[in-house]
């Protein structure tokens, strides 16, 4: 089946602009993950999604980020008034539930704030 | 100081070499440890997943984990150019809701 996509692929914005990335996991996963690569700073948590608990919000880095999961399949995650230091690559991610579940990436959405 | 420490390289071997790429912790709570290969452009995708101290292999590729020592290590044998790529380590803990903690990934190239 596929895998996990998001969408766009590329996204280039004017500082204090909103954006939505989107993220469709793989069919029947539950947990879905969102995570920040800057140069040089590895992957960085951002929010875990679980079924219908209550989300994972402790990685998003300022007010302005959030991100809200319908249905329990697609994710958006929205940068209110980007900033130049939010440009990154944006990678989702999702697993089967519990335990040490392996996470499968989509290949992001690189967003460059000018 | 990170709680993931790994050397960003790039590092650069012939091809045929054996490569080993290494990473440290400072989370003693970590219990599962995993490998991420990332190609340019590309999401990680998983390689190897352990979850106890010592060897485990796959084909070319051997992880080790050393808990006390904190450190972790990835072997690459008979290395080959399409083995070029980002390699991510990454670890995490039961009740830590799956969340993984990322080093910052070594870049390898394997020249011809």
């Amino acid at each position: 089946g596929a895998g996990v996509s998001q969408s766009p692929s590329n996204k280039v914005t004017e500082k204090g602009k909103d954006v939505e990335l989107r993220c469709d996991p793989i069919s029947g996963h539950t947990a879905l993950y969102w995570y920040r690569q800057s140069l040089g700073q590895g992957l960085e948590f951002l929010i875990y999604f679980q079924g219908n608990s209550a989300p994972d919000k402790s990685g998003l880095p300022s007010d302005r980020f959030s991100a809200e999961r319908t249905g329990g399949s697609v994710s958006t995650l929205t940068i209110q008034r980007t900033q130049q230091e939010d440009s990154a690559v944006y990678l989702c991610a999702s697993s089967l539930v519990r335990g040490q579940e392996t996470q499968y990436f989509g290949p992001g959405t690189r967003l460059l704030v000018l | 100081q990170k709680e993931v420490e790994q050397d960003p390289g790039p590092l650069s071997v012939p091809e045929g070499a054996i490569v080993s790429l290494n990473c440290t912790y400072s989370n003693s709570a970590f219990q599962y440890f995993m490998w991420y290969r990332q190609y340019s452009r590309k999401g990680p995708e998983l390689l190897m997943y352990t979850y106890s101290s010592g060897n485990k292999e796959d084909g070319r590729f051997t992880a080790q984990v050393d808990k006390s020592s904190k450190y972790i290590s990835l072997f690459i044998r008979d290395s080959q150019p399409s083995d070029s790529a980002t390699y991510l380590c990454a670890m995490g803990f039961t009740g830590g809701g799956n969340k993984l903690t990322f080093g910052t990934g070594t870049q390898l190239k394997v020249e011809l």
